[in-house]
């Protein structure tokens, strides 16, 4: 069985530039989620996909968007980086919708300078 | 954004000691998780309640979902060196909201 895996594992980017992660949730799991932890945190969610459709997002700004394909993978993108976007970005994988035990990747790690 | 609270924020341990941890919410969630994070890597899931009052072991480790569906807690017994990271609760409503963590250190 193959777990939740991201890329890429870092990542530089410039102010105001965009960004794509990506995503590849564990075999069987239909749902992503997608979570921003900034050092010395917790993950903050950012929005949950299912079936192809966001069904649940948190609070952050429209210029964070993702995709989820029919394969189940996904993408996070962001528009207009700032450099509070620098954070450690994780992606994880549930069964199905609402089920609580969610499955986490390693994550990207964004620096935004 | 909203976060849990843990406490104690960490924890300095000799190797065998016994080891708990707790976690409150001002909201009811349905499900609780408990999650270990160690440094460069995504958070791990350690176990996962679903009933008010349920109590659930994983090894040495046992956490319980308060009856009053606010808080939970997890112990760890007899500690180990690889006990050491970050021990982060969760709980589950319309989404999953964490802790704020709760660094875990292991002297031999």
């Amino acid at each position: 069985e193959t777990g939740v895996t991201q890329s890429p594992t870092h990542l530089i980017k410039t102010r105001g530039q965009q960004v794509t992660l990506r995503c590849s949730s564990q075999s069987g799991h239909n749902t992503v989620s997608w979570y921003q932890q900034a050092l010395g945190q917790g993950p903050q969610f950012i929005f949950q996909y299912y079936r192809e459709e966001e069904n649940g997002r948190g609070n952050f700004p429209p210029r964070f968007s993702g995709l989820q394909f029919p394969n189940y993978s996904s993408e996070l993108n962001v528009n207009a980086l700032e450099l509070d976007d620098s954070a450690l970005y994780l992606c994880a994988s549930s069964l199905a919708w609402g089920q609580g035990e969610q499955y986490f990747g390693p994550g990207t790690r964004l620096t935004v300078t | 954004g909203q976060q849990l609270n843990q406490s104690p924020q960490s924890m300095f341990i000799q190797e065998g000691e016994d080891v708990s941890m707790n976690c409150t919410s001002s909201s009811i969630f349905n499900t609780w998780l408990w999650y270990k994070q160690e440094p460069g890597e995504g958070p791990v899931l350690l176990i996962a309640l679903y009933k008010a009052g349920e109590l659930t072991s994983n090894g040495r480790l046992t956490a319980q979902f308060g009856i009053t569906r606010k808080d939970s807690f997890l112990n760890i017994s007899a500690s180990i060196p690889s006990d050491v990271g970050i021990y982060f609760c969760a709980g589950l409503g319309d989404k999953l909201i964490f802790g704020t963590g709760t660094r875990l250190q292991v002297f031999p």
